[in-house]
């Protein structure tokens, strides 16, 4: 079974200029996350998506931060302007369904951004 | 709210010797329990998790973690280090909505 996918792997950009991160969820799950992982710090959620809803988005820096998930599968994270403090780890994961309680949050190998 | 405290960012041990990483947890609903690791370069890999039922729980590579309520604690052990367990690694807890909230890391060092 293939994992989360995403790409760029790797993103250098200058501050002020735009980015963004694509993300292909396993199969089948209904769920999806983005994740900022900032050096030193564990995973801290931006974004969660259920189908092509919404379900929090309470830590998205929304002046400067968009997603969505249009047709419920696939997945894209934009920064516009970046500033330094958004040099990280993103993240993405997914799960079957989060309303189930044992659910599990698989992750993708994350996009390393570093802002100059 | 949940929180997650992980003891010591960074820990080093010998080849063949034990591993002890430490959580503590904080909870207002009875938690659901996770041990992540991360590779240089890569993304978080489950390695356990508790639920519900037996407070001893056994996952990937040898590692085993326990449940203890009463101490508020999910330390995960392996009784032999090998060098390739050198990572780091993330305790979470979830709360609703399946959030999960990390704690800060545990890098660990496996010495010949």
């Amino acid at each position: 079974e293939a994992g989360v996918a995403q790409s760029p792997r790797y993103k250098i950009i200058e501050k002020r200029q735009s980015v963004a991160f694509w993300c292909n969820p396993i199969s089948g799950h209904a769920t999806l996350y983005w994740y900022q992982q900032i050096l030193g710090q564990g995973p801290k959620l931006l974004i969660q998506f259920q189908n092509n809803g919404v379900v929090d988005d309470s830590q998205l820096p929304k002046d400067r931060f968009s997603a969505e998930r249009l047709k419920g599968v696939d997945s894209t994270l934009k920064i516009q302007p970046a500033k330094l403090e958004d040099s990280a780890v993103y993240l993405c994961a997914s799960s079957l369904d989060y309303q189930r309680g044992t659910d599990t949050q698989y992750f993708g190998p994350g996009t390393r951004l570093t802002v100059l | 709210a949940q929180s997650v405290t992980q003891l010591g960012s960074h820990v080093s041990v010998s080849e063949g010797a034990l591993v002890l990483l430490r959580c503590n947890y904080s909870s207002s609903v009875p938690p659901y329990l996770f041990w992540y690791v991360q590779y240089p370069n890569q993304g978080l890999q489950l390695l356990l998790k508790y639920t519900t039922g037996a407070t001893l729980v056994k996952g990937i590579n040898g590692f085993e973690a326990e449940f203890k309520k009463s101490e508020t604690s999910f330390h995960l052990t392996k009784p032999s280090a090998h060098m390739s367990d050198a990572a780091e690694y993330f305790c979470a807890v979830k709360g609703g909505g399946n959030k999960l909230t990390f704690g800060t890391g545990t890098q660990l060092k496996v010495e010949l």
